[in-house]
């Protein structure tokens, strides 16, 4: 149990567009999603946190405007790149805990590789 | 300000040999500790946690991880290494207290399990 998807799992876009990833948890309730930002050989980036229905909380220093999320269903978040540019390129990764427990570790998902060109 | 330490960028192990990787943490308290591993183009995998009680953690394909608090380490161990187990491996930490339950993740550690 406890899966989560991602969608797409690679995308390559232009500069200027904008891109949106999906993550869903298949066989839970996911009251809580995290978005990660991956870059080569560094550990895993904390991005936003997102509550289902309510609005997403970011880290310092990470755009909200740029790093659209949303958390409308307890089994879909999705994050949108908007304008993208090529330092945006990197590894997403989104992760998903239920509200079964005080101590639920995060069930992640297999990630999604975006290239800006 | 939680944070956690692998001090060891890689760690290249004989198959059929022990392994160990290595986790310090600092946070104010009793913190959550887990281990996640994850393999190329891949998301992470989660292998175990501590949350209270005996020290020693087994985990998933054989890992355990062993809980010392006077030392605040969290060491990844195995007895046997495979080299299927040639992968990235993060140590994370949760405080135990607090409305936002952060996860701080290590840089990650690659192993490396030589036929």
């Amino acid at each position: 149990g406890a899966v989560v998807s991602q969608h797409p799992s690679r995308v390559i876009c232009k500069s200027g567009t904008s891109v949106k990833i999906e993550c869903r948890s298949l066989d839970f309730q996911a009251t809580t999603m995290f978005w990660y930002r991956q870059f080569p050989k560094k550990s895993l980036m904390l991005m936003a946190t997102s509550n289902e229905g309510s609005k997403a909380t970011y880290e310092q220093g990470v755009e909200k405007d740029k790093f659209l999320i949303n958390h409308a269903s307890l089994t879909l978040s999705t994050l949108t790149v908007t304008s993208a540019h090529p330092e945006d390129s990197s590894f997403y990764i989104c992760s998903a805990q239920g509200a079964r427990g005080l101590v639920d570790e995060q069930y992640f998902g297999p990630g999604t590789r975006l290239t800006v060109t | 300000a939680q944070s956690v330490a692998q001090p060891e960028d890689q760690v290249n192990v004989a198959e059929g040999n022990p392994l160990t990787v290595k986790c310090t943490y600092s946070v104010s308290g009793n913190p959550y500790l887990f281990w996640y591993v994850q393999y190329p183009n891949r998301g992470l995998q989660f292998l175990l946690k501590y949350i209270t009680g005996d020290n020693l953690v087994k985990g998933s394909y054989g890992f355990e991880a062993e809980f010392n608090k006077s030392q605040t380490s969290f060491h990844l161990k195995k007895p046997s290494a495979l080299v299927s187990d040639s992968a990235l491996y993060f140590c994370a930490v949760r405080p135990r207290r607090g409305g936002y339950q952060k996860v701080t993740f290590g840089i990650g550690t690659k192993l490396q399990v030589i036929p």
